[in-house]
């Protein structure tokens, strides 16, 4: 049973540029969560997606949006990077609506703005 | 706002030895109390999760305790190897749509 996979796992872009970061759940799981982590801090929550909506958002900009497609998979997208975007993008999934369930991480992407 | 502090210095311990790792919370109400393994590059890994209503729980070497009183947390690796080495991370969650607030999480070290 494959975990949460995430693509690509290393990306180089240059400031002003767009990215797109893409996750496949944990089979079963209908909820995506994504996180920023930067070099030495704790994961940040960006968003999280259920039943093709944007749920619940953290304190992230515009710049920052996302989808959920039919089969769970998701996208994040970050337009005119910043050099402070370069972190580890995590994504998560889960089972919902109950609170409580085993949240899992796939390995990121890592980012670097340049 | 809600603030979440975990040991701010890496924590050295000798192998065979008990880790503890402490996680206080502030401006938070948290249904849950979770903790993650990372390792370097890698994505965070579930280890234990406990209820509000739950004082403690256990997963082989592994024990956390929850006092909502004193919003803290501690999590205990016994007989502790240097496989165990890594950073933790305290995750707090309410009673919504789970989604996790971090700390900045611990560095442990366990020398042979």
């Amino acid at each position: 049973d494959a975990g949460v996979t995430q693509s690509p796992t290393h990306l180089i872009k240059t400031r002003g540029q767009q990215v797109t970061l893409r996750c496949s759940p944990k089979s079963g799981h209908d909820t995506v969560s994504w996180y920023q982590q930067a070099l030495g801090q704790g994961p940040q929550f960006i968003f999280q997606y259920y039943e093709e909506e944007e749920r619940q958002r953290g304190n992230f900009p515009d710049r920052f949006s996302g989808h959920q497609f039919p089969n769970y998979s998701s996208e994040l997208n970050v337009n005119a990077l910043l050099l402070g975007d370069s972190a580890l993008y995590l994504c998560a999934s889960s089972v919902d609506p109950i609170s409580g369930n085993t949240i899992y991480f796939g390995e990121g992407s890592w980012l670097t703005v340049v | 706002s809600q603030k979440i502090e975990q040991n701010s210095e890496a924590l050295n311990i000798q192998e065979g030895k008990t880790a503890t790792l402490t996680c206080n919370y502030t401006n938070y109400s948290p249904a849950y109390l979770q903790w993650y393994r990372q390792d370097p590059g890698r994505g965070p890994v579930f280890l234990l999760l406990i209820r509000e209503n739950e004082k403690e729980k256990r997963k082989e070497r592994l024990k956390v305790t929850f006092d909502t009183t004193l919003k803290q947390s501690l999590f205990h690796i016994t007989a502790s190897q240097p496989a165990d080495s890594a950073t933790y991370l305290c995750a707090l969650t309410d009673s919504g749509y789970s989604t996790l607030t971090f700390g900045k999480g611990t560095m442990l070290l366990v020398s042979p």
